[in-house]
């Protein structure tokens, strides 16, 4: 089966601009989870859906991060406008509902913000 | 709220020896699963192994094996014969059940391991 597909795998850009990731997951998996990993630090999310619908997105700094599933498949999560403490890898996972299913993961995005 | 907690940094191993990674967790729940996930310079999270809480018998995968300690909260990873290529960043998950249905995972700060040849 294919993996979860990320892009793009590097982005460098300057303070106060925008970017948008993209996560395509596992056919099939209704389950989708972005986190944000700061080096040496472990990933923490910051926002499931479940379909189309988020299921948590307490951690999502809103005022400038945002996030999107509209048909229950691939989703963006943009940052607008970026800071320098945004710089990390974004990990985009997915999982069926099944207790059995473990996470999958993307290959991720670093993000570097100058 | 449930925690995390992995204390070693880093470790080195010689190849073909035994290493132990820890992790420990604080959660009032019963029912919850527990996972290693390797992290290679890919950046690509791998599952390593899985633990039902609920299990008595400890989850081994090959080389792979976990000491679970349902009381103590604490589940670790012990390595065996280490190759090269286990190499990389290993992270201890807990995973509890939502209300939704899905699942909440909960990572650990990770452990660099080093493997020499």
């Amino acid at each position: 089966e294919a993996g979860v597909a990320q892009s793009p795998r590097y982005k460098i850009i300057e303070k106060r601009q925008s970017v948008a990731f993209w996560c395509n997951p596992i056919s099939g998996h209704a389950t989708l989870y972005w986190y944000q990993q700061i080096l040496g630090q472990g990933p923490k999310l910051l926002i499931q859906f479940q379909n189309n619908g988020v299921v948590d997105d307490s951690q999502l700094p809103k005022d400038r991060f945002s996030a999107e599933r509209l048909k229950g498949v691939d989703s963006t999560l943009k940052i607008q406008p970026a800071k320098l403490e945004d710089s990390a890898v974004y990990l985009c996972a997915s999982s069926l509902r099944d207790s059995n299913s473990p996470l999958h993961f993307g290959n991720g995005t670093r993000l570097t913000v100058t | 709220a449930q925690t995390v907690t992995q204390s070693q940094p880093e470790m080195s191993v010689q190849e073909a020896e035994t290493v132990t990674l820890s992790c420990t967790y604080d959660t009032s729940e019963s029912d919850y699963y527990l996972f290693w996930y390797k992290q290679p310079p890919s950046r690509q999270m791998i599952l390593v192994i899985r633990q039902e809480a609920y299990k008595q018998q400890n989850a081994t995968e090959n080389r792979f094996s976990v000491n679970f300690q349902k009381a103590a909260k604490s589940f670790s990873l012990k390595i065996s014969d280490s190759q090269l290529g286990d190499a990389a960043m290993y992270f201890c998950a807990y995973r509890s059940a939502l209300m939704s249905g899905t699942y909440k995972y909960i990572f650990g700060t990770g452990t660099r391991l080093k493997v020499l040849a």
